[in-house]
């Protein structure tokens, strides 16, 4: 059984580009978190989709946007990248509920120049 | 969102038990204190979690304080492979969805 995979593993943008990070969860799972995690930061939390539906969100700017497919696989969109962007962004998965844990993607790390 | 507050690193020497603290005063009566380890390069792993009552697994033992508002995350003997940087969080179940806050996470430090 895979766990959560994420698509690129690495990716380097212009300030100002836009980028798409991709994540399938681990089999079985409809839930799927977003973290951006600063270089010896811990995670921050982005958004969260479940049901294809924004569900909870972060302190994050109109600039990060997500999608969830009816697979359960999900798309981390950040338009007009700025420097500060640049960060290793984790994907997770779980069922809905507090009482599940998640379980971690090896993360995208995004370097934006 | 309830915070928890963690000390920065800990040492501990291979093959002695390691007990890593959390206070979180704030928590509220339905969240679920999960911790999480982090090895250099890796996304963050899954240890334990518990509501109310101590825990056990096979990777390690959660001792939460009788008020909630502290936990200990128990290594019973230490490895190198231990060596990490653990978060313990709040997971608020709210309608079925939560949001998750990480802290800056204890930087444990395996001696041989």
């Amino acid at each position: 059984d895979a766990g959560v995979t994420q698509s690129p593993t690495h990716l380097i943008k212009t300030r100002g580009q836009q980028v798409t990070l991709r994540c399938s969860p681990k089999s079985g799972h409809d839930t799927v978190s977003w973290y951006q995690q600063a270089l010896g930061q811990g995670p921050q939390f982005i958004f969260q989709y479940y049901e294809e539906e924004e569900r909870q969100r972060g302190n994050f700017p109109d600039r990060f946007s997500g999608h969830q497919f009816p697979n359960y696989s999900s798309e981390l969109n950040v338009n007009a990248l700025l420097l500060g962007d640049s960060a290793l962004y984790l994907c997770a998965s779980s069922l809905a509920g507090g009482d599940h844990e998640q379980y971690f993607g090896p993360g995208t790390r995004l370097t934006v120049t | 969102d309830a915070k928890t507050t963690q000390p920065n690193s800990m040492e501990s020497n291979e093959e002695e038990p390691v007990h890593l603290p959390c206070n979180h005063s704030t928590i509220s009566g339905t969240d679920y204190i999960h911790w999480y380890r982090q090895l250099p390069s890796q996304g963050p792993e899954y240890v334990i979690h518990g509501l109310t009552s101590n825990v056990n697994n096979r990777m390690a033992s959660l001792a939460i304080a009788e008020d909630r508002k502290s936990s200990t995350l128990i290594l019973h003997r230490a490895t190198l492979r231990d060596a990490a940087v653990y978060y313990c969080i709040l997971r608020a179940h709210s309608g079925g969805y939560q949001k998750v806050t990480f802290g800056t996470g204890t930087k444990l430090q395996v001696i041989p």
